[in-house]
């Protein structure tokens, strides 16, 4: 596509519940990679992936978040038993291999309730 | 890990005016230096870049500096115009982490007319 693609856009779920967020970076990017952006703040790493396999992972708060990349294109971030603090902007953003400039989604609003 | 710090956080300038914003980075090792600007519920979009074998560059009416020594860079902005009013994210990567991002808190800027 154009640009890197998330959904859903905005997400409300309740507390405990399982959540799935998904990112399809643009066509041919390696790199990929998940930040979260709590309100006023700038976008906190989480996970980087470079082809299928997580090459850092440093960033994930718990054990409750894990993400995937199973085919080295579309990736889904996953959170077990979410909670009120998990409530964030989502961002996913890609690059190339011979860029490092990151293009970012729009990014998914989740909302625990 | 990479601390990076950001300021100011908030910062207000008339139009026709220079505005500056700096960050400092903690990790010696770090050698890419993007900024980010982000309109209100949108994505973060690079506006400018630098690398860490520059000083300098400048794009148009943007430029940005880089001391590697006092591990600092600043953002300058002249001639402001209102649509440069947004959040400025400040950021730093190495090579060797893939480039993961990490991003100051922010600074709001407001050029009024």
């Amino acid at each position: 596509g154009a640009g890197v693609s998330q959904t859903p856009s905005n997400k409300v779920t309740e507390k405990g519940k399982y959540v799935e967020l998904r990112c399809d970076p643009i066509s041919g990017h390696t790199a990929l990679y998940w930040y979260r952006q709590s309100l006023g703040q700038g976008p906190e790493f989480l996970i980087y992936f470079q082809g299928t396999g997580a090459a850092d992972d440093s960033g994930l708060p718990n054990d409750r978040f894990f993400a995937v990349r199973p085919e080295g294109s579309v990736s889904t971030l996953k959170i077990q038993r979410t909670e009120r603090g998990d409530s964030a902007v989502y961002l996913c953003a890609s690059s190339s291999q011979r860029n490092t400039e990151a293009f970012f989604g729009q990014g998914t609003r989740l909302t625990v309730v | 890990g990479e601390n990076v710090e950001q300021h100011p956080s908030t910062l207000s300038v008339q139009e026709g005016d220079s505005a500056v914003i700096k960050c400092t980075y903690s990790d010696s090792a770090s050698n890419y230096f993007p900024w980010y600007k982000q309109e209100l519920g949108k994505r973060p979009q690079l506006i400018i870049d630098i690398r860490s074998n520059v000083g300098e560059k400048k794009d148009q009416r943007i430029a940005v500096t880089l001391n590697k020594t006092a591990k600092h860079f600043s953002l300058h902005i002249t001639e402001t115009q209102p649509e440069d009013s947004a959040v400025y994210f400040c950021a730093a990567s190495r090579a060797n982490s893939g480039y993961a991002l990490n991003f100051g808190k922010g600074t709001s800027l407001l050029v009024t007319p």
